[in-house]
């Protein structure tokens, strides 16, 4: 059971033009959630998070979206620049489990 | 600056060969993670660890062993290597914070290939 779905396994924008990376959920328990970027050959890195009290938090040209009734948060990258082509994963967790569960990824690819 | 390094970045096996994976981080975590990287797949979890000699299984366990004797340092061990075991490890720690926040800092990871 995929607890964390990242439906469109890649995306391809135009350098400057927004990046939307979406990610569903299914356990309503999860109550944090976290983007990673990954770059081939490459550990992922974290990029920005969102707890479950807030529906926005933004940093720098990162903006992350959370609909807990949807249960469906966004990653917007604006403007998008041929660096930020990597592969993109949501994850969860739930309270004190330090467990993440991650979606499959998203690559995007940002063209000059 | 956090660090997480794993002791080699390509490793080639052959089929039968014990393998070790080793992981260390120096930032004074209490929680490791082995996680394995499959295309289309994603990260999916095959050990982790909450303290020195504890560990726990995830997801995909199965033809797998870990090893904690000290804080700093979590090993994943493949007792007898099989081909539908090459993929990319990748190791992880993260803090005890007793809150919410559970970001992982990523190792470079190891790309296994086993013929």
């Amino acid at each position: 059971d995929q607890q964390v779905k990242q439906n469109s396994p890649s995306l391809s924008v135009q350098e400057g033009r927004i990046s939307i990376l979406n990610c569903d959920y299914t356990n309503s328990m999860f109550d944090y959630f976290l983007w990673y970027k990954k770059y081939p050959a490459e550990g992922p890195t974290f990029l920005i998070s969102i707890s479950s009290i807030k529906d926005k938090n933004e940093d720098g040209r990162f903006t992350v979206f959370l609909n807990k009734s949807a249960k469906h948060l966004s990653l917007h990258i604006v403007p998008s620049q041929p660096g930020d082509s990597a592969v993109y994963f949501c994850a969860a967790s739930h309270g004190s489990n330090y467990k993440l569960t991650f979606g499959k990824g998203t690559l995007l690819t940002v063209n000059p | 600056d956090v660090k997480v390094t794993q002791s080699s970045r390509y490793l080639v096996k052959r089929t039968g060969e014990k393998v070790f994976l080793e992981c260390v981080q120096d930032m004074d975590h209490e929680n490791m993670f082995w996680y394995r990287q499959d295309p289309g797949l994603g990260l999916r979890l095959i050990y982790f660890s909450y303290d020195v000699k504890m560990k726990e299984k995830g997801d995909i366990p199965e033809g797998y062993s870990v090893s904690r004797e000290k804080k700093e340092r979590f090993s994943l061990i493949l007792e007898s290597a099989s081909t539908n075991q090459t993929s990319m490890y990748l190791c992880a720690s993260t803090e005890t914070s007793g809150g919410l926040y559970n970001e992982q800092f990523f190792g470079p990871g190891t790309r296994l290939t086993v013929l």
